[in-house]
C-alpha cells in the first residue's frame, strides 16, 4: 500500500491553464504538505495544513490554492498556469510539530508548453 | 541568509571510495531537528535519518554515518565503501520555529552524488 500517493505523475498543459493535483495519505497522519522543486533540484515549502486548517501559506501566487477536503487529502489547485510554474510537485504528510520525518509522495512532473 | 547549506554541488567518487556530505545549518532555536534525505534519479524522497538539538551521537547505519556537532552547526553524512546505487541527490533539512504544526523543513540545495563503477 502506498504510503503518500498522488495523481498524476505527469501533467503537460497549456499556458493559462487550471490543473489539480491529488494528493492522499494512508499513514493516519494530521498534517500535509505542498512543495515545488525546480529545474535546479530546490526543493521549498508552498503549503502545510494541520487538520484540514492552513498552517503554513509561504510566498506563492494566489493562482495556487490549496483545499484539504479531510485529513487525509490535501488538493492542489493552479489557476492561470504560466510557464514559470513548470516543476516537480510534492505532497507529503507527518505528524504535527516538526519532530517527525516526513513522507512524501512520487511527486507530480508539471510541464507548462 | 540561507539557513540550510550544502557546499558541495556536485561529487564523484569511483566504487568503494569513502564520500563525505557536508551540512551547515544556522538557527536561533535551542531546539530543532535535522534531517537526511535522498533523492535517487527515480525522483522519490526518501527519508534517511532524524537528529534532534539535544542528542549529539554519532549514528552508523551499516555504510552510512552520520556526525552531529552543534558547537560548528554541522550534520555531516558519510557513505563508507561507496556504491554505485548510492548515486543520488542528498538533502540535508532542518525543522525549526514556534513549537507546534508551525514549525517547517527547510531544505538545504542538495549535493548530487555519482559514484562511477
Amino acid at each position: 500500500d502506498t504510503a503518500v500517493s498522488q495523481t498524476p505523475k505527469y501533467l503537460v498543459t497549456q499556458m493559462g491553464n487550471d490543473k489539480s493535483i491529488k494528493c492522499e495519505q494512508n499513514l493516519g497522519h494530521d498534517t500535509m504538505y505542498w512543495y515545488k522543486q525546480d529545474s535546479k533540484k530546490f526543493l521549498k515549502i508552498m503549503f502545510s495544513y494541520n487538520n484540514k486548517e492552513l498552517i503554513i501559506n509561504e510566498t506563492v501566487p494566489n493562482r495556487f490554492s490549496p483545499k484539504s477536503p479531510d485529513k487525509a487529502h490535501l488538493n492542489l489547485h493552479i489557476n492561470s498556469l504560466e510557464l514559470g510554474d513548470s516543476a516537480v510537485y510534492f505532497c507529503a504528510s507527518s505528524w504535527s510539530g516538526g519532530r517527525d520525518e516526513q513522507f512524501f509522495g512520487p511527486g507530480t512532473r508539471l510541464t507548462v508548453l | 541568509a540561507q539557513k540550510v547549506t550544502q557546499a558541495q554541488t556536485e561529487i564523484s567518487v569511483v566504487e568503494k571510495e569513502d564520500v563525505t556530505l557536508d551540512c551547515v545549518y544556522e538557527t536561533r532555536d535551542t531546539t530543532y531537528y535535522l534531517f537526511w534525505y535522498k533523492q535517487p534519479p527515480s525522483g522519490e524522497l526518501v527519508f534517511l535519518i532524524r537528529r534532534n538539538s539535544f542528542d549529539e551521537q554519532n549514528e552508523i547505519s551499516g555504510r552510512y554515518s552520520w556526525n552531529f556537532q552543534k558547537s560548528t552547526s554541522s550534520f555531516n553524512f558519510t557513505i563508507t565503501a561507496s556504491q554505485v546505487v548510492d548515486s543520488a541527490v542528498y538533502f540535508c533539512a532542518l525543522s525549526e520555529g514556534p513549537s507546534g504544526s508551525a514549525r517547517q523543513l527547510t531544505f538545504g540545495s542538495g549535493t548530487q552524488l555519482t559514484v562511477l563503477p
